[in-house]
């Protein structure tokens, strides 16, 4: 089954910096990768995807991409701010097959914005 | 917005008690999940439904556990006897297709003592 790996586990940077968090993937029939924040105590909300046919896509500060040859994706927040501190989670889902119709979780990235 | 609404959002009960945790997904989603979260650890996969059956379960959805539609809204979890590595925050989520990306409720968060 599919499997994502996620890093790094805590990430600490300074207000207005940049922040990348990357993910890689097991199963190759994965075709689509959405990207979670989570808040303390609260539900996770879906922030940006990205499909398999696409490279990379952007929302405002945030951007995902993605490389099918190395079964990787980023996340990469830029001009960070204060209500950007969560803990962010990738995940897969690979519809081709119904056995491994579901999204996976990877473990997840505590951001913190330094003042 | 519409919004996955989930009951109660807190419930204590004591091992070996059945606990049945509510959901009411999205009107006009089709499929429906169960997840849950242990404290400060990752979102992990119960279970997926869709027009009215179990489509995929993880090796964590064993004989304790049933999830039922009972009317056109309600979508439930059920646990039969919970023990204490039960406690969690469970998470149920919709979405309209299979690869949209799913929409969660605000969780329940299952104390066993």
């Amino acid at each position: 089954g599919e499997n994502v790996e996620q890093h790094p586990s805590t990430l600490s940077v300074q207000e207005g910096d940049s922040a990348v968090i990357k993910c890689t993937y097991s199963d190759s029939a994965s075709n689509y990768f959405p990207w979670y924040k989570q808040e303390l105590g609260k539900r996770p909300q879906l922030i940006i995807d990205i499909r398999s046919n696409v490279g990379e896509k952007k929302d405002q500060r945030i951007a995902v991409t993605l490389n099918k040859t190395a079964k990787h994706f980023s996340l990469h927040i830029t001009e960070t701010q204060p209500e950007d501190s969560a803990v962010y989670f990738c995940a897969a889902w690979s519809g081709q097959y119904s056995s491994a119709s579901k999204i996976i979780f990877g473990s997840g990235t505590r951001l913190s914005i330094r003042p | 917005e519409p919004e996955v609404t989930q009951t109660p959002s807190h419930q204590v009960t004591q091992m070996g008690q059945e606990v049945i945790l509510r959901c009411v997904p999205i009107s006009n989603h089709l499929y429906f999940y169960w997840y849950r979260q242990i404290l400060g650890q990752k979102v992990e996969f119960l279970v997926s439904f869709y027009n009215n059956e179990i489509s995929e379960k993880s090796e964590i959805f064993d004989d304790q556990f049933s999830v039922e539609r009972p009317d056109g809204s309600n979508f439930t979890l059920k646990i039969r006897s919970t023990k204490l590595e039960d406690s969690a925050m469970y998470f149920c989520a919709s979405s309209v297709t299979e690869s949209d990306g799913y929409t969660f409720g605000s969780g329940t968060r299952l104390t066993v003592v």
